[in-house]
């Protein structure tokens, strides 16, 4: 069965800053790899997804993420954060084959400073 | 198009009381899934229904279950409430297997179990 690991369960950054936020997988194989977000009140939004091919892969908002087997890691990353971004971010992963649902981890979440 | 609803976004309840959330999944979807987020345990998937059969199941009590009707609507309920049942309750459609396909999730549930 697969795993997924959110090592950092708070990170805060100032407004304009990059941002980081990782995500390690356990999976035999390649794994099918998301990030979605969540707002205060709100349900998850996918922000990008990884099936195969480039490992960069580009979502919405300005976020992208880096696909790296070698570290079973899937990291998000943008480049300059707004104070809109503060929110809940969960790495979720998949398996290519036998369970149908998606494992997602504990979430990290992101505050701005202005 | 429309997104995922939830109804009722916010519910009082008592111990030993029942309780049943719905979800309309968005156009075209044919797969439900539905989480429980807690701050102790983050996103706990519950269980998964397509086309009116449950696919996949949690490892939640018998105290939960769920349905879905010829339209893809989806509702789930809890019986016998407990103070540990409270929690943020997501309903999440996408067109097939959640592992590999974006999920769209509503605003949530919020039930409270005094």
């Amino acid at each position: 069965a697969q795993s997924v690991t959110q090592p950092d369960i708070h990170i805060t950054v100032s407004e304009g800053a990059s941002l980081e936020l990782r995500c390690n997988y356990s999976y035999g194989a390649t794994p099918y790899l998301f990030w979605y977000v969540q707002s205060p009140g709100q349900g998850l939004q996918l922000l990008l997804k990884y099936f195969s091919g480039d490992t960069l892969v580009q979502g919405i908002k300005g976020f992208e993420a880096e696909f790296k087997r070698s570290q079973s890691s899937f990291n998000l990353r943008k480049p300059s954060v707004h104070w809109s971004d503060a929110a809940e971010y969960f790495c979720a992963v998949g398996a290519r084959g036998g369970s149908y649902i998606p494992t997602f981890g504990r979430g990290t979440s992101l505050i701005v400073h202005p | 198009k429309a997104g995922v609803t939830q109804t009722p976004r916010y519910l009082i309840k008592t111990r030993g009381q029942q309780v049943t959330l719905s979800c309309s999944p968005i156009s075209g979807h044919r797969s439900v899934s539905w989480y429980q987020q807690t701050p102790g345990q983050g996103l706990q998937f519950l269980f998964e229904y397509f086309s009116e059969t449950q696919r996949n199941k949690g490892n939640f009590p018998g105290r939960f279950s769920g349905r879905q009707f010829s339209n893809s609507r989806s509702e789930m309920n809890v019986s016998t409430l407990e103070l540990g049942d409270s929690a943020l309750y997501l309903c999440a459609s996408s067109l097939d297997q959640p592992a590999r396909n974006e999920q769209f999730f509503g605003p949530g549930t919020r039930l409270t179990v005094l």
